[in-house]
Order: structure tokens, then sequence, then C-alpha cells
């Protein structure tokens, strides 16, 4: 079965600092690996997803994840954060069935 | 092109009501799927629809829950009766293919549902 750990409901960084969200997945297949953003009072939206191929994968909004199969992780990160990015965001695996499998997500504040 | 439309947005209703959720996909997406976010949990998915037919219903709580999706358009989501602890935010996305996560899945805005 596959399942999702996101480390830290919250996260808090400055302006500038680099963003580093953590995610840890299981599953008994390939991994599709998926991360989304929800901005408030909105739906989610795809930041960006890792399928076969390149390990380090470049989203929205200067974010990106590399896939390391050793650690079973898909870490997000962003080099400098801005106001813009405070929002929920999600991590996800799809199952052998294609129905996306998410952690509990992981709220960024961003102090000025 | 137009998103993935939910409504209503909000809704409030008494335990042992009926509360009916609809989701509009992107046109020409066969794929639609239910998830649902109780508070402070992960988001569940509850079924996916390939057009009219329910390819997955296997989140589904209980038979208070019924989908459906008539001509394989929109989609509506009835809970009959709700309890308190259908509270929660339901979300609907749509994709045109599925091929276990090329084509990506569109989510809407979310249904806040709120049983009181």
């Amino acid at each position: 079965a596959q399942s999702v750990t996101q480390l830290g409901s919250h996260v808090s960084v400055s302006e500038g600092a680099l963003v580093l969200l953590r995610c840890n997945y299981s599953s008994s297949v390939p991994p599709y690996l998926f991360w989304y953003v929800q901005y408030p009072n909105q739906g989610l939206q795809l930041l960006l997803k890792y399928t076969t191929g390149a390990t380090l994968v470049k989203g929205i909004n200067g974010f990106e994840a590399e896939f390391k199969k050793s650690e079973t992780s898909f870490h997000l990160t962003k080099p400098s954060a801005h106001m813009s990015d405070a929002a929920e965001y999600f991590c996800a695996v799809s199952d052998r069935a294609g129905k996306l499998i998410f952690g509990q997500g992981t709220e960024l504040s961003v102090k000025p | 092109e137009a998103g993935v439309t939910q409504f209503p947005s909000h809704s409030v209703i008494e335990k042992g009501q009926t509360v009916t959720l609809r989701c509009d996909p992107i046109s020409g997406h066969d794929n639609l799927y239910w998830y649902r976010r109780v508070m402070g949990k992960e988001i569940k998915f509850l079924l996916h629809f390939v057009k009219e037919s329910k390819q997955d219903e296997s989140g589904m709580p209980n038979n208070r829950f019924l989908a459906e999706r008539t001509g394989g358009t929109y989609s509506t989501l009835k809970v009959q009766p709700a309890e308190l602890e259908d509270s929660g935010v339901y979300f609907c996305a749509s994709s045109q293919d599925w091929d276990r996560g090329n084509s990506p899945l569109h989510f809407g805005n979310g249904t806040r549902l709120t049983v009181t």
C-alpha cells in the first residue's frame, strides 16, 4: 500500500530564505510523486510531478523537488522564499489504480 | 478554458438533513474524482468516474453517500442523512486521461460542508 508522510505541519521562513518542505513516501510500485499547493480559498494547483526520468524536477514559481529512491523522499525546495509563497503544500503519490494518496499537508508561513 | 467548478462553495446544514454537492469538470475531461478533507486530516480519495461509470468507489465512507454522473458531464455527491463527522471540504478534480499521473488532475476550489 502507498502512503505519504510530510514532516512538519507548519513551517515558517523569512522572506528570501531557503524553503524546504519534507516528504517521504512508501510505495510497492515505482512511484509517481506530486506536490500540490493550495492558496487561501482556492483549489489545489499542481506545482510539479515526478513520473520517470530525471530525478530533479522543476516546477512553477521557482520550486523544485528531487526524487531520492534510496531515501524514499521527495522534498520540495525553493532557494528564496517570497511572501506570495505562503500557502499549504501537499505531497502525494499515485497508487496502482491511479488515485492520489496525500500527505497531511504543510502550511508555509513567510515572514517579512 | 474554464476550470473545475464546484458549488456551493459553502454549505451549513443540520444533522439529519440532506445536502447535494455539484461538480462541473473541465469540458472534455472523461475522468472525474471526488476527494474530501476532514479538518486536521489528509485529503482522502472518495471515488473516480470515467465518463458516467464508477471506476473506483473504494473511498466512499458509507451508504449515506451517493455519487452520480449522469451523461458523463457534471457530477453530484449527495449526503443523506448528514452526520457531524461528514463536515469537511469536498474537492472535485478532473483529468483528460489517466495513466497514473501523466495527465494532471485539475482541482476545483472545494465545497466546505459544515454539519451542526
